[in-house]
């Protein structure tokens, strides 16, 4: 399975943009691109997905690089609930199957 | 809200005990799936459903872990003669399935301590 790299921790101030990055340099061309946070004493909760086009939902944008080896999850206005670990996942065709997080990153947001 | 649930959401035993947790994912979701997470790490993959049927196994689950899903609605996963090193968050999630977007819905967890 493509494994991806992600920083260990970020900061954000409440209501400025928080941009998350991720690489996935062995991405093959089947494989989607997927978003999940972890709160605090919760189950992961899905975020966002994407193939190629930058993609956007109620909750954040995606931010696809054009050769697929790394990507950006955008939360626009962070809120202090946005604090939470962000995992990005890579799967094959579409269909999730199981998932393969890594250690993700734990992003703090200060009032 | 119909999320997916499970219970209990703790459970403490002494270790060589056996423990069942059970899962009830969204109705109609005909895919479940389990994983376990220790502290400070992601979750990890143990085993997934597709109806009743177990379809997937990862190498994490001994054989003094089972899985079940009778009848394609909830599951149990049981864990014999527990050891310290099973104590861990175990993740229930859900989803309907087939190709195209097959988002994963998580439950609570059920939080495990074996001492």
């Amino acid at each position: 399975d493509a494994k991806t790299t992600q920083p260990n921790s970020m900061e954000s101030n409440e209501e400025e943009p928080v941009h998350l990055p991720c690489n996935h340099s062995t991405i093959s061309g089947t494989d989607y691109i997927h978003w999940y946070r972890q709160l605090p004493s919760q189950g992961p909760e899905y975020v966002i997905h994407g193939l190629t086009s930058n993609v956007n939902n109620r909750m954040a944008s995606l931010a696809i690089a054009e050769d697929r080896k790394s990507s950006t999850l955008i939360l626009h206005r962070a809120t202090l609930r946005d604090a939470a670990v962000y995992y990005c996942i890579l799967s094959r065709g579409g269909s999730q199957g199981n998932l393969i997080f890594g250690k993700g990153t734990k992003l703090s947001v200060k009032p | 809200d119909t999320g997916v649930s499970q219970d209990p959401r703790h459970k403490i035993t002494k270790r060589g005990q056996n423990v069942t947790f059970r899962c009830d994912p969204i109705s109609e979701h005909n895919r479940l799936y389990w994983y376990r997470q220790t502290l400070g790490q992601g979750p990890e993959f143990l085993t997934y459903f597709q109806n009743e049927a177990q379809l997937e196994k990862s190498r994490l689950l001994s054989d003094r872990f089972s899985a079940e899903r009778p009848k394609g609605s909830f599951s149990t996963l049981e864990i014999q003669r527990t050891e310290q090193g099973d104590s861990a968050m175990y993740l229930c999630a859900s989803s309907l399935g087939g190709y195209g977007t097959d988002t994963q819905y998580f439950g609570p967890g059920t939080r495990l301590t074996v001492l």
